[in-house]
């Protein structure tokens, strides 16, 4: 039974460019949320995505943006980096209206120079 | 403004103490707190708790939560170098749905 997977898994970036990180949940789940980690903090929720739409979104800019194919994988861009830009990008795995656990991805580091 | 918070923000102990992490939380429409251990990327699911004064435990670890005090504890007997990692509290708080609140997270170093 694979769990969540992410890819990249490390990648750098110049300022201004656009970056598409990826995310496959564990089997049988059909919700995907990305977070932030920057350096020394908590996760921060991005967004979350459940039947290919974006349901919830937390503080952060329309620089980030993504997607969920049909098979709940999913997405995250975001356009024009900055420095600040520069974390851990972590995926969460769950089932929709579901109290059940939530599963984290190994992450993508991601540093925009 | 939901709020997670943690305590201690970093603690050093030797092999073989016990030690307690704590988190405070302020948040709108509770549906669970969630603990992980954080070593190098992935943070890697501990415990759930929804209900109040239920411990859980899972060898040398264990928890539990107040919800009147709105505070949870995590306790590691017998600490081992391996235990040495981030630990993040973190608060299911999306209603129907699942999105989490995480505190900054406690930095434990177990020295041998």
């Amino acid at each position: 039974d694979a769990g969540v997977t992410q890819s990249p898994t490390h990648l750098i970036k110049t300022r201004g460019q656009q970056v598409t990180l990826r995310c496959s949940p564990k089997s049988g789940h059909d919700t995907v949320s990305w977070y932030q980690q920057a350096l020394g903090q908590g996760p921060q929720f991005i967004f979350q995505y459940y039947e290919e739409e974006e349901r919830q979104r937390g503080n952060f800019p329309d620089r980030f943006s993504g997607h969920q194919f049909p098979n709940y994988s999913s997405e995250l861009n975001v356009n024009a980096l900055l420095l600040g830009d520069s974390a851990l990008y972590l995926c969460a795995s769950s089932r929709h209206f579901s109290g059940n656990t939530i599963y984290f991805g190994e992450g993508s580091w991601l540093t925009v120079v | 403004e939901d709020k997670v918070v943690q305590s201690p923000l970093s603690l050093v102990v030797h092999e073989g103490d016990t030690v307690t992490l704590n988190c405070s939380y302020e948040v709108t429409n509770f549906r669970s707190l969630l603990w992980y251990k954080q070593e190098k990327k992935a943070p890697t699911f501990l415990f759930m708790l929804t209900s109040s004064g239920i411990e859980k435990k899972s060898g040398r670890l264990s928890s539990i939560l107040d919800k009147k005090e709105l505070f949870s504890i995590l306790n590691i007997t017998a600490t081992q170098t391996g235990d040495s990692a981030v630990y993040l509290c973190a608060v299911n708080y999306g209603g129907a749905t699942n999105k989490l609140i995480f505190g900054t997270g406690t930095l434990l170093a177990v020295q041998p």
